[in-house]
């Protein structure tokens, strides 16, 4: 198994479905994150749970909705997204939310929405 | 608050030829460096990071950057480059706080040619 994976790689929805995103990590990591990465932009923060708890929340839409039930893995919940919201969502994990900055990333999940 | 600029928004390189990326951040503390690299269709994965020490730090692939505070800058480099290391490359930069105030550069897309 890979440290960080994700899963679907690859997920197209229409503008008025309900679908999620799912990470599992496996490296015994007591945080993970939520990133959006979109085509010439840096990559974005959305969400960070330490120890299962959301510690940060970056102005993200409330059509994202984020759930960790433990700490090896992490959903993304989506619905009613918008066009715009289509880029590859990246999901991470360190040993603590207050490491150095040394993150695992998966493979990320790429989004189209129609 | 930091901000990271990476110069360069594309690199392109004979094989086996020499190259540098580069990257500037702005902070007014002290700082951990990183860069990371994403290959096609892939997350991003550690290639280096600088946390103390020598301000030369060598990392994965053949990979090496220095850390120049007067400058404020962290410059990637690789003596020779090989076709595999078409990615693209992502300088950031955290104040020791953690993991979710890791600041990411737009990133430089590094493409080989033979």
């Amino acid at each position: 198994e890979t440290g960080v994976t994700q899963t679907p790689r690859h997920l197209v929805m229409g503008m008025t479905n309900k679908k999620s995103l799912k990470c599992e990590q496996h490296l015994g990591h007591n945080a993970m994150y939520w990133y959006k990465q979109s085509a010439k932009k840096p990559l974005e923060l959305m969400f960070v749970y330490s120890l299962e708890e959301r510690v940060e929340n970056n102005s993200v839409p409330s059509r994202f909705s984020p759930e960790c039930p433990n700490s090896s893995h992490l959903f993304l919940h989506l619905h009613t997204l918008q066009p715009e919201d289509s880029a590859l969502y990246l999901c991470a994990s360190s040993q603590g939310a207050e490491n150095t900055g040394e993150l695992f990333f998966g493979e990320g999940s790429r989004l189209t929405v129609l | 608050a930091q901000s990271v600029t990476q110069l360069d928004s594309q690199v392109p390189v004979f094989e086996e030829a020499p190259v540098e990326l580069r990257c500037n951040y702005s902070s007014s503390v002290s700082v951990y460096l990183f860069w990371y690299v994403q290959y096609p269709n892939q997350g991003l994965q550690l290639l280096l990071k600088y946390l103390s020490g020598s301000t030369l730090v060598k990392g994965i692939n053949g990979f090496e950057a220095e850390f120049n505070k007067s400058q404020t800058s962290f410059h990637l480099r690789k003596p020779s480059v090989h076709i595999s290391d078409t990615a693209e490359y992502f300088c950031a930069v955290s104040d020791g706080q953690g993991a979710q105030k890791l600041v990411f550069g737009q990133g430089t897309r590094l493409t080989i040619n033979p």
